[in-house]
């Protein structure tokens, strides 16, 4: 079974640009896409990123997506207060059938 | 995106079976691929189990001996159930439908069940 590794915190001042990556063990992230959840306290999770790089309606352009090889990264560009919380990459694994998720990454805008 | 809205008990005694059900409102329960999603506290998400209206699922192989997933098209609603449960399976528990491009576009709210006697 494939493994998602992402760092287990990032952090930045409201302005800043923070990047999250994502890495994986074999080669679901090369052959499939990685897409990107937010989790806010008290809120439902949400679509952040499908695709590696696209952006779901409503979602503000700051988050952008990208993949290369077996990596993955989300970045946040003008951080702000509202933009903490806990952001988990996923993929899917052909070879079993089943969804993948990383362990997150808790933002802290400081 | 449609409306997912899980519910369930929110205590289950250990060696006991968590039941949950979610009810799907704004769209078809026969367009989506429907999961079961849980964090534990303190840790991150875990995929359970999918399901289509047609019967077409799979399981999590960590918890496949444990889990039934079933879709009912007549009251919009979909079910986990997860037999012999311990402290471990303490978590809050979604509901998320994919359309079949292999990520979740609807999200429920969550609801936390405790394992404990």
């Amino acid at each position: 079974q494939s493994v998602l590794t992402q760092p287990p915190s990032a952090s930045g001042t409201p302005g800043q640009r923070v990047t999250i990556s994502c890495s994986e063990s074999s080669s679901n992230i090369g052959s499939n896409s990685v897409n990107w959840y937010q989790l806010l306290p008290g809120k439902a999770p949400k679509l952040l990123i499908f695709n590696n790089n696209q952006r779901p309606s409503g979602v503000p352009d700051r988050f952008s997506g990208s993949k290369s090889g077996t990596s993955a990264s989300l970045a946040i560009s003008g951080l702000q207060s509202e933009d903490e919380g806990d952001y988990y990459c996923s993929t899917w694994d052909d070879s079993l059938n089943i969804y993948i998720f990383a362990a997150g990454t808790k933002v802290t805008v400081l | 995106q449609v409306q997912l809205q899980e519910s369930g008990p929110g205590l289950v005694k250990p060696s006991e079976t968590l039941s949950l059900t979610c009810n799907v409102s704004g769209g078809s329960i026969t367009a989506y691929y429907w999961s079961w999603i849980r964090q534990p506290p303190g840790k991150g998400l875990e995929w359970i189990a999918y399901m289509s209206y047609s019967g077409s699922s799979n399981y999590n192989p960590s918890l496949k001996s444990r889990v039934t997933m079933s879709v009912d098209t007549s009251t919009s609603q979909f079910s986990l159930k997860m037999t012999s449960v311990t402290a471990a399976d303490t978590a809050i528990y979604y509901c998320a439908g994919d359309l079949g491009a292999s990520y979740f576009d609807s999200w429920g709210l969550g609801t936390l069940v405790t394992v404990s006697s």
